[in-house]
């Protein structure tokens, strides 16, 4: 399977609650990373993980935590939700050695994430 | 820190124009990698360009090319013979050699190609 898939494509939760969002990668592709992207934005950076351990984390509080599974697939969990977490969610994988130049990273198509 | 500027928010060019998207950026870093990524309404970020730091020379890949000015940290990017598919949100991007677990992205600019 090639490609990079997200789940749910669009999601509506009320603040204060909590939600998962879901990324599947590549076979492969042990490195994934999680993007903000807030309505008007550039992308902004929340964390990495390679083989299952974050190896780095952008100015992003605690409440946004990640997991990485042997299957390549990948979570985003947001806690006590805020109406400022209201954006689009994108993920990206890749191999580590093509991760180095960047050119490597494949992005899914995101997860349009509505807090109300 | 580093960060990406994009000071064009919106820009539009006739279909078989070119028409050229600017960036800069800030770093002290002195190995690194510059980008062009195409963002369409189905939201997928998708590579367009490449550029290493220490190439001097400027990368191109069909009908995009780019201008990298290293002192002047600037990295624009030229679209020639514009087609109606070329419309989307176009982001510059930065990724450094000791930073290199993230990117960093610009604002995006609206690119509007008009028939």
């Amino acid at each position: 399977e090639t490609g990079v898939t997200q789940s749910p494509t669009h999601l509506i939760k009320t603040r204060g609650q909590q939600v998962t969002l879901r990324c599947s990668s590549q076979s492969g592709h042990n490195t994934v990373s999680w993007y903000q992207q807030a309505l008007g934005q550039g992308p902004q950076f929340i964390f990495q993980y390679y083989r299952e351990e974050e190896n780095g984390r952008g100015n992003f509080p605690p409440r946004f935590s990640g997991l990485q599974f042997p299957n390549y697939s990948s979570e985003l969990n947001v806690n006590a939700l805020e109406l400022d977490d209201s954006a689009l969610y994108l993920c990206a994988s890749s191999y580590p050695t093509q991760g180095i130049g960047g050119g490597g990273y494949t992005f899914g198509s995101g997860t349009r994430l509505t807090v109300v | 820190a580093q960060t990406v500027t994009q000071s064009q928010p919106e820009m539009s060019v006739q279909e078989a124009e070119t028409v050229t998207l600017s960036c800069t950026y800030d770093t002290s870093e002195s190995d690194y990698y510059l980008f062009w990524y195409k963002q369409p309404p189905s939201r997928q970020m998708i590579l367009v360009i490449r550029q290493e730091a220490y190439k001097q020379q400027n990368a191109t890949e069909n009908r995009f090319s780019v201008n990298f000015q290293k002192a002047a940290k600037s990295f624009s990017l030229k679209i020639s013979d514009s087609q109606l598919g070329d419309a989307a949100m176009y982001f510059c991007a930065y990724r450094g050699s000791n930073t290199g677990n993230q990117f960093y992205f610009g604002t995006g600019t609206s690119l509007t190609v008009i028939p």
